[in-house]
């Protein structure tokens, strides 16, 4: 059965700490992974996309790695800020992109 | 671009009836998806359009539910009759491409059925 599961599913972080946020699947053929990023109140917002060749991918502060053998994800984000505060949701595609798995979601609480 | 555009942002209704949830596309996209998400089940896929006609709807719950997208530039979720269990924000998506092209989320529409 294709599944996405994330962890943890909530966290809190003092403004300025790292965080890493995890994410397992179990999705086959593999296509590819996004991270999103999700404000209260608002539509996702695309953070990253890997494909099975790639290790890591960064967008300022965030950071994607991929293992495709162990089929694990993770999102590290560094210095975080108040802004940081949202659900972040990883997505799986299958080759092909008839299957679109959603995860749970982690929810981060970043305190001042 | 406006981006994905949904209508209303809020909707309050009675259980029984009738709910339509409007969505307008980017410009362009080829692709239109009707996603519903609730803290219990998270984000769900219910239906996907691709050039207007409908491709895979799997995801739609009952047929309490229909989806139509008449034109490139606008579709509609319904819901008759409406139940409490419909309490969700439903949100729709465009993509331009298949495969790896990202989604662009509209702001949702939070449906309250009491």
């Amino acid at each position: 059965k294709n599944q996405v599961e994330q962890s943890p599913q909530s966290l809190i972080i003092l403004e300025g700490k790292n965080c890493t946020l995890q994410c397992n699947y179990t999705v086959s053929p593999f296509s590819n992974l996004r991270w999103y990023k999700q404000d209260t109140g608002r539509g996702p917002v695309s953070l990253t996309i890997m494909t099975f060749s790639e290790n890591t991918k960064s967008n300022g502060r965030y950071t994607a790695t991929l293992d495709a053998d162990t089929k694990q994800s993770s999102l590290h984000i560094t210095a975080s800020q108040l802004s940081d505060s949202a659900s972040y949701i990883c997505v799986v595609r299958d080759t092909g992109g008839f299957k679109t798995i959603f995860g749970a979601g982690t929810r981060l609480f970043v305190k001042a | 671009d406006a981006g994905v555009i949904q209508s209303p942002r809020h909707e309050v209704t009675e259980m029984g009836q009738e709910v339509t949830l409007r969505c307008k596309p980017i410009s362009g996209h080829d692709y239109l998806f009707w996603y519903r998400q609730t803290m219990m089940r998270g984000l769900e896929l219910l239906i996907y359009f691709n050039n207007n006609v409908p491709i895979d709807d799997s995801g739609m719950p009952e047929d309490r539910f229909s989806a139509k997208m008449p034109n490139a530039s606008f579709s509609t979720l319904k819901i008759q009759p409406s139940e409490p269990r419909d309490s969700a924000v439903y949100f729709c998506a465009s993509r331009k491409l298949a495969g790896a092209d990202e989604q662009y989320f509209g702001p949702g529409t939070r449906l309250t059925v009491t």
